[in-house]
């Protein structure tokens, strides 16, 4: 019953590297989202997909990239990370009906 | 575009108070409404999730209530205890299910 988990928990990047924040559910949802959450923002919605090998903008974006190759798994990558990515990052799974939530991962660029 | 308010952005009761979380957006296409509770540094936990068909949901201690025509939502909780303390996020779902958020009300419940 692990619901949806998120890898790392934890990071610490330069500015200008690379990395990418690993998504998976075990519920057979169709619909995966990447939102970020920042104080006084709230949560912004940064990519979604609503299915395997599909994936769209959400509001917020620029500077990611995503990729849903296997239907349980929703890949977010920051090419050139800068000062302004630092945030929690959660994702999200839906069948349409509920959701479920990871419990994040705090990324900061120094 | 979608909008999602909550007032009061913070809240501050004494325990066994009854309260009132209100929130409200701008466009009444939805498919749903969803309220979240959110501790320090913790990710989200539904508490209570509203068909766009439906008026209201209760859970325990909770209730939550849906005007579509509106605009509105409230989240009553009954009887609040310490434990209640934690932020509560309302969240809307549009196409494809995305869920606009509000920002939250912070909520203190003191023994």
């Amino acid at each position: 019953n692990a619901g949806v988990t998120q890898t790392p928990k934890f990071r610490v990047l330069k500015t200008g590297q690379s990395m990418t924040l690993l998504c998976a559910q075990d519920m057979n949802h169709e619909y995966m989202y990447w939102y970020r959450q920042d104080p006084g923002m709230g949560l912004r919605l940064i990519h979604y997909s609503v299915g395997e090998g599909t994936t769209a903008k959400g509001e917020v974006p620029d500077g990611y990239n995503v990729s849903r190759l296997k239907k349980q798994n929703f890949l977010l990558g920051l090419e050139s990370a800068a000062p302004s990515q630092t945030s929690v990052y959660f994702c999200a799974s839906s069948s349409g009906v509920g959701y479920t939530f990871g419990s994040g991962t705090r990324l900061t660029v120094v | 575009k979608q909008e999602v308010t909550q007032i009061p952005a913070a809240l501050s009761v004494p325990e066994g108070e009854n309260l009132v979380l209100n929130c409200s957006f701008t466009d009444s296409a939805i498919y749903n409404l969803q309220w979240f509770r959110q501790d320090p540094g913790k990710g989200l936990t539904s508490l209570l999730l509203i068909q766009s068909s439906q008026r209201e949901q209760t859970s325990g201690r909770l209730n939550a209530s849906l005007d579509k025509s509106s605009g509105r939502s409230t989240l009553y909780i009954a009887a609040s205890q310490p434990g209640d303390s934690a932020t509560y996020l309302c969240a809307v779902a549009g196409s494809n299910y995305k869920l606009t958020f509000g920002k939250g009300t912070l909520l203190t419940v003191n023994p």
